[in-house]
Parts: structure tokens; C-alpha cells; sequence
């Protein structure tokens, strides 16, 4: 299994402004990804946090909006820039494929609440 | 494409009763199943997976789950449910065709278990 913390837990922010959520893996894992989920609703996946190179986005999600780092096999960063109050959620990180763990098995992190006023 | 159906967004048990909470889905080929919970103000919790092998899969908390491939189902099943069951549940699916697949989870389904 992995262990999966992120940073910070929850936030409160002004429209306008910008905030990095940072997750740590205690292992390197193959793939990571970034959810988005509102209270009670499912889990919109954001994209596929890719090292070394540009983030995989799904529709509705664009770079300029939420950029993406991973500079290594156990740490990503997403920024949710110019919130508006739609942007309020909760930010998941999520992993794939640990090391020696079978490549099925997804984890998730505790994730980051939200607010944006 | 992949899809997961959640007919149901709340389930009602009485404690001591079975649950079920109904999973559908859809995906190109040999899928993985899996059930996730979610507790209030809690991350979410691997219950339980099918990837190969028996049909009824056991998981966490005393949760299954049958995967019934002529259905394309993967119900999630308690013989007697606990107060404490009362959670957020998602069902999942990834397609095992592709090692960059992605995940992709179900509306929820709300279970409120009652004393």
C-alpha cells in the first residue's frame, strides 16, 4: 500500500488568488492523479500528473487553471489559480502502481478542503 | 468508454438487516471492479477489488461484492448491516486492457443504516 499525505488539509481563500496543494507519497508509484470532489458528489478526475513532462488534462480542465508539477516518482503539486467559489472542493491526490504493489491498486489521499470566498 | 452506474443515491437498512448497494458498468473489455467508502469528513477507503478469479469477492468490514459478468454487475453485499456502515460508497472501474487507463468512479451511493 501507499501512504498519501497532503498539504495543506483545508484553506479558506479570497476569489482572485491562487493556491498550491502539495501531496507526498512515502513510495515511489507509477502513476498519480488529481481528483476533485464536492462534498457528497462523486470524484471528477482533473488529470494525470506526469513526471518530467506536461500534465495529461480531461475535457473541462485546462493547464492555465490548474497547473500541474511532479518533479519526481513521489511528489506532485496542483495549483487552483484565480478561484472563484466554484472552486470550492475538495482536491484528492490519488496513486497508482507502488513499488512492488500489483499496478491495479489505486490509493488515495486525505485530501485538501477548499473554500473560496 | 468506461462508465459506472449508481441507480440508487440512498439506500435505507434497518440494522441487522442485508444491504445491497447496485453497481453497473460498462467498458471495452475485461474490466477491474472496485468499491471504495467514504466516512463523513474521511478520505476515501479501499473496501474491496475483483480482478480475476471468484465471482464473490470479500472485502473490509464484512462487505462483498458479486461480480456477474452477463450483467455487467458488481453489487456490493452485507448479510447483516451495522450503524457504523452508514457512509458514502462508490463503485469503481478501470479497464485491464490498458496500463494507462484511468479509474473511473460511480455518482455514490449514500447508506443510512438505522438502529
Amino acid at each position: 500500500s501507499a501512504v498519501i499525505s497532503q498539504k495543506p488539509s483545508r484553506d479558506i481563500c479570497q476569489r482572485g488568488t491562487s493556491l498550491t496543494i502539495q501531496c507526498q507519497v512515502d513510495s515511489q508509484v507509477t502513476m498519480m492523479f488529481w481528483y476533485r470532489q464536492q462534498p457528497g458528489q462523486s470524484l471528477t478526475l482533473i488529470a494525470t500528473a506526469n513526471q518530467g513532462s506536461e500534465a495529461t488534462y480531461e475535457s473541462g480542465f485546462v493547464i492555465d487553471k490548474f497547473p500541474i508539477s511532479r518533479p519526481n516518482l513521489t511528489f506532485s503539486t496542483l495549483t487552483v489559480s484565480n478561484m472563484s467559489p466554484e472552486d470550492s472542493s475538495i482536491y484528492l491526490c490519488s496513486v497508482v502502481g507502488t513499488s512492488g504493489g500489483p499496478a491495479y491498486e489505486q490509493y488515495f489521499g486525505p485530501g485538501t478542503r477548499l473554500t473560496v470566498t | 468508454a468506461q462508465s459506472v452506474a449508481q441507480p440508487e443515491d440512498q439506500v435505507n437498512v434497518a440494522e441487522g438487516n442485508p444491504l445491497t448497494v447496485k453497481c453497473t458498468y460498462s467498458v471495452s473489455g475485461n474490466p477491474y471492479l472496485f468499491w471504495y467508502v467514504q466516512y463523513p469528513n474521511r478520505g476515501l477507503q479501499f473496501l474491496l477489488k475483483y480482478i480475476t478469479g471468484d465471482n464473490l469477492v470479500k472485502g473490509s468490514y464484512g462487505f462483498e461484492a458479486e461480480f456477474n459478468k452477463s450483467q455487467t454487475s458488481f453489487h456490493l453485499k452485507k448479510p447483516s448491516a451495522l450503524v457504523s456502515d452508514s457512509a458514502l460508497y462508490f463503485c469503481a472501474v478501470r479497464d485491464r486492457g490498458s496500463s494507462a487507463s484511468k479509474i473511473i468512479f460511480g455518482s455514490g451511493t449514500r447508506l443510512s443504516i438505522r438502529p
